[in-house]
């Protein structure tokens, strides 16, 4: 596709039910990048992906944080056990290449997730 | 510890009226300067990045300039549809993006 594309744009669960959330980068990007964005708020890093090695998951909140790009394309993050400050607005991003000083970012339009 | 900040945090200008947002940074070894334009429901768009200071981009009614602590982005003669949310962005020396918490920008015809 042209840009980079997420499902659902919108998810209701209740508090302890798992997710995942899903994300299709642009084709051909290598890098594929999970950010958090709490209303009001700049998006903040959780997890770095070069192709469908993990580089970096510092920015993961707790271990009911998982990701994976198992081959190098669609990614899914998943989230057990929601608790409500889980919600926020989930956006995926992809980069052409491995560097970000290089290439941009390109954003999709995030997962809204709500948990009640 | 490596932070970006942006000011004001809203701004309501009448069409026309130029003005200029700034972006602070503390970014260990900067290796590039992002402004991204958000629209309410959507993802963060991309505008230009900077790499060195004096380094200046334009866009239509945009203008980017950097220096070696902060970022400036000029509206000129803005119109309503340049009302969004302008987030700039620092790349740091682990190749890590710190964005900062936005500009949210209304424009009244």
């Amino acid at each position: 596709g042209a840009g980079v594309s997420q499902s659902p744009r919108y998810k209701v669960a209740k508090r302890g039910q798992d997710v995942a959330l899903r994300c299709d980068p642009i084709s051909g990007h290598v890098s594929l990048f999970w950010y958090q964005q709490a209303l009001g708020q700049g998006p903040e890093f959780l997890t770095y992906f070069q192709n469908e090695a993990q580089l970096d998951k510092s920015g993961l909140p707790s271990d009911r944080f998982f990701a994976e790009r198992p081959e190098g394309s669609v990614s899914t993050l998943k989230i057990q056990r929601t608790q409500q400050e889980d919600s926020a607005v989930y956006l995926c991003a992809s980069s052409l290449d491995g560097t970000l000083g290089n290439s941009p970012l390109h954003f999709g339009n995030g997962t809204r997730l709500t948990v009640t | 510890e490596d932070q970006v900040t942006q000011s004001p945090e809203a701004l309501r200008l009448q069409e026309g009226e130029s003005s200029s947002l700034n972006c602070s940074y503390t970014v260990s070894g900067l290796r590039g300067l992002f402004w991204y334009r958000q629209d309410p429901g959507k993802g963060p768009e991309f505008l230009f990045t900077l790499y060195s200071a004096g380094e200046e981009k334009e866009k239509e009614r945009l203008k980017a300039t950097l220096t070696k602590k902060e970022s400036f982005l000029h509206i000129t003669a803005p119109k309503p549809e340049d009302s969004a949310t302008y987030l700039c962005a620092g790349v740091n020396n682990t190749d890590k993006l710190i964005f900062g918490t936005g500009t949210r920008l209304q424009v009244f015809p």
